[in-house]
């Protein structure tokens, strides 16, 4: 049982352009979410993340939102850049402090130059 | 330079073998943790220990054992009765509220 879904597993975006990416939970418990970023045949790197009670969180490019009663979430970076290419993991806890968390899939960025 | 250290980074393993992964992290952190990557499945995770002495299953924990007897070290044994061990493995840890550190995986191969 996927919890946490990501249901694109590639995207290609220019550079320059806004990437979007999305993620889907289906336990309504979850009210911490995070996004992390993946170069092959690395750990993992926290990007940004957003707690429950609000539906917006920025930082710099990246920008995350949450829309709750639909159960999704979406990251965008504006303006993509050829670095951002990896793969991102989108994340959910069941509360804020709760160290134990559930991952998506993964979607796979490419930014063509 | 704080951080975690997977070793080795690459594993080969003989079907019927026993074999453990090293974690160790100077973060101080209390909670560490063993995920897995398989292509197409995200992250999963084996198990997880939020003290020392202490540690609870994941969500795929058969064929799997740990120990957390220091602060520092979360060794992972990938045991005989896993099925199917070829994977990325990756060990993190947090503190509570913060976002978890990964360390840089070790790929297990079975030949």
């Amino acid at each position: 049982d996927q919890q946490v879904k990501q249901n694109s597993p590639s995207l290609s975006v220019q550079e320059g352009r806004i990437s979007i990416l999305n993620c889907d939970y289906t336990n309504s418990m979850f009210d911490y979410f995070l996004w992390y970023k993946k170069y092959p045949a690395e750990g993992p790197t926290f990007l940004i993340s957003i707690s429950s009670i609000k539906d917006k969180n920025e930082d710099g490019r990246f920008t995350v939102f949450l829309n709750k009663s639909a159960k999704h979430l979406s990251l965008h970076i504006v303006p993509s850049q050829p670095g951002d290419s990896a793969v991102y993991f989108c994340a959910a806890s069941e509360h804020f402090g709760n160290e134990k968390l559930t991952f998506g899939t993964g979607t796979r960025l490419t930014i063509i130059p | 330079d704080g951080g975690i250290t997977q070793s080795p980074k690459y594993l080969f393993r003989k079907e019927g073998q026993n074999v453990t992964l090293s974690c160790e992290q100077n973060l101080n952190h209390d909670a560490m943790y063993w995920y897995r990557q398989d292509p197409g499945q995200g992250l999963r995770l084996i198990y997880y220990s939020q003290i020392v002495n202490d540690f609870q299953k994941g969500d795929i924990a058969e064929g799997y054992s740990v120990s957390r007897e220091k602060k520092e070290s979360f060794p992972l044994t990938v045991t005989s009765a896993q099925k199917n061990p070829t994977a990325f493995y990756l060990c993190a840890s947090s503190i509570p509220g913060y976002a978890y550190t990964f360390g840089s995986g070790t790929r297990l191969t079975v030949v």
